[in-house]
């Protein structure tokens, strides 16, 4: 049973434009959602994160939308630049034992054209 | 602030060898995760240790192990390596297991297995 599916696979978009990328759940367990972003040649970077508790969360052009009914949350990238072309993962976290242990979704290949 | 550091940042080994991966936190961190990188299954969980104890552990089997040292450097280590554990390897720490948000990945070790 796949707990994490992440969509689209790969996005393409013109500069300028605004990339969503979303992300469906299973367990009703995890309690912590975070985005991270990954260059070529380097380990991935937390890029925004949201709790259960709230309903959305921006950080300058990264947006978070979470809905807890349907278990799914979105990434949605505002005025996309070239140098957002990265690929993208949602990582849905359970707390165990104080800590936040991650399910990675497979991945979205984001490619900005100038 | 050096970042959190990996080696060696490549390496090739033949089946049936064992292998020694190494990271350092970032100064002041004290809890460092493990994770592996293939195309084929992700980027998936393989343990986090605290303190010098591990406090969880992926779903991967008994030839993958990990310490971690007094000074929060880490060790992970694989034996009786398979061509299936050809991997990047990516350790990530953070201040505490509980502030997820303080969380920083290195570069991994890329392991190649022949």
């Amino acid at each position: 049973q796949q707990q994490v599916k992440q969509s689209p696979q790969s996005l393409i978009v013109q500069k300028g434009g605004i990339s969503i990328i979303n992300c469906a759940y299973e367990n009703t367990a995890f309690d912590y959602f975070p985005w991270y972003q990954q260059f070529p040649g380097k380990g991935p970077a937390l890029l925004i994160a949201i709790r259960p508790d709230v309903s959305e969360k921006k950080e300058g052009r990264f947006t978070i939308s979470f809905n807890k009914s349907a278990k799914q949350f979105s990434l949605h990238i505002m005025d996309s630049q070239p140098g957002d072309s990265a690929t993208y993962f949602c990582a849905p976290s359970l707390r165990s034992g104080g800590s936040y242990i991650p399910t990675f979704g497979r991945g979205t290949s984001l490619i900005v054209h100038p | 602030k050096a970042g959190v550091t990996q080696t060696p940042r490549y390496l090739i080994k033949t089946r049936g060898q064992q292998v020694t991966l190494s990271c350092s936190p970032i100064s002041g961190h004290r809890s460092v995760s493990w994770y592996q990188q293939t195309p084929g299954q992700g980027l998936q969980f393989l343990f986090e240790y605290f303190s010098e104890t591990q406090r969880n552990k992926g779903n991967f089997p008994g030839r993958f192990s990990g310490r971690q040292f007094s000074n929060s450097r880490s060790e992970m280590n694989v034996s009786t390596l398979e061509l299936g554990d050809s991997a990047l390897y990516l350790c990530a720490s953070s201040l505490d297991p509980g502030l997820a948000d303080t969380q920083y990945f290195g570069p991994g070790t890329r392991l190649t297995v022949l």
